[in-house]
């Protein structure tokens, strides 16, 4: 099970930071992949970007720039910070497992419930 | 880039109705499709990956197949709690989604 933790509200040009924890598994797992998605109201789904066990992270180019993934495997939870935020930056975000079924294969199979995050002054 | 599309951006069909939504890539993707449900205010929820595979406790009415840019997820007898909007996803792209609502 993954849960999403942190603020609602986030003013502009500041950062977002966001916790999930994992529970009922090992965070440490080879084949997982830990990610962070977004959907901005109303809208569809956005990749963040994903973290392994080994520290190796991967972003959305999109968002590459303001991303930073990292991973507490003696807390079994990951984070996400997203810095100088604005208002397109307001969404739910969920944490997820991306799991590496085939090489090259790999798909959401464990979602955290969401948070939103309202960025506003 | 690739570009992922999917229709009809919106459906309506009854309970029964046998649904086909089409996902479409802008170059080809192998096999690492999957599709996904989400319900209002809920997160997604993994449906079928790797193009065809059904995630264990989804029921076999849903089905996937496809290859190369041209994917489809097909739910043979529409259920009420089939109303959802659906979203196909390769590697770090997601579909814009398909609503499907009771006609």
């Amino acid at each position: 099970q993954l849960q999403e933790s942190g603020p609602g509200l986030v003013k502009p040009s500041q950062a977002l930071s966001l916790s999930c924890s994992v529970s009922g598994g090992s965070i440490s797992t080879g084949s997982s992949y830990w990610s962070w998605i977004r959907q901005h109201p109303g809208k569809g789904l956005e990749w963040i970007g994903y973290i392994y066990h080994s520290g190796t992270t991967y972003y959305n180019p999109s968002l590459e720039s303001r991303v930073t993934i990292s991973l507490d495997t003696s807390k079994s939870r990951f984070s996400l910070k997203l810095t100088s935020v604005t208002a397109a930056d307001t969404a739910v975000y969920y944490c997820a497992r991306a799991l590496e079924y085939y090489p090259l294969v790999v798909a959401f199979d464990s979602w955290g419930q969401g948070t939103l995050v309202t960025v506003s002054s | 880039d690739i570009q992922m599309t999917q229709s009809p951006s919106s459906l309506s069909a009854s309970v029964g109705d046998r649904v086909t939504i089409t996902c479409r890539a802008s170059q080809i993707v192998g096999n690492s499709l999957n599709w996904y449900q989400q319900k209002p205010g809920k997160a997604p929820k993994l449906l079928i990956y790797a193009v065809s595979h059904l995630q264990s406790g989804v029921p076999s009415r849903f089905s996937g197949s496809g290859s190369g840019t041209d994917f489809t997820l097909t739910i043979s007898s529409l259920q009420p709690e089939d109303f959802a909007t659906y979203y196909c996803h390769e590697s770090y792209l997601f579909g814009p989604g398909t609503i499907v609502d009771l006609k």
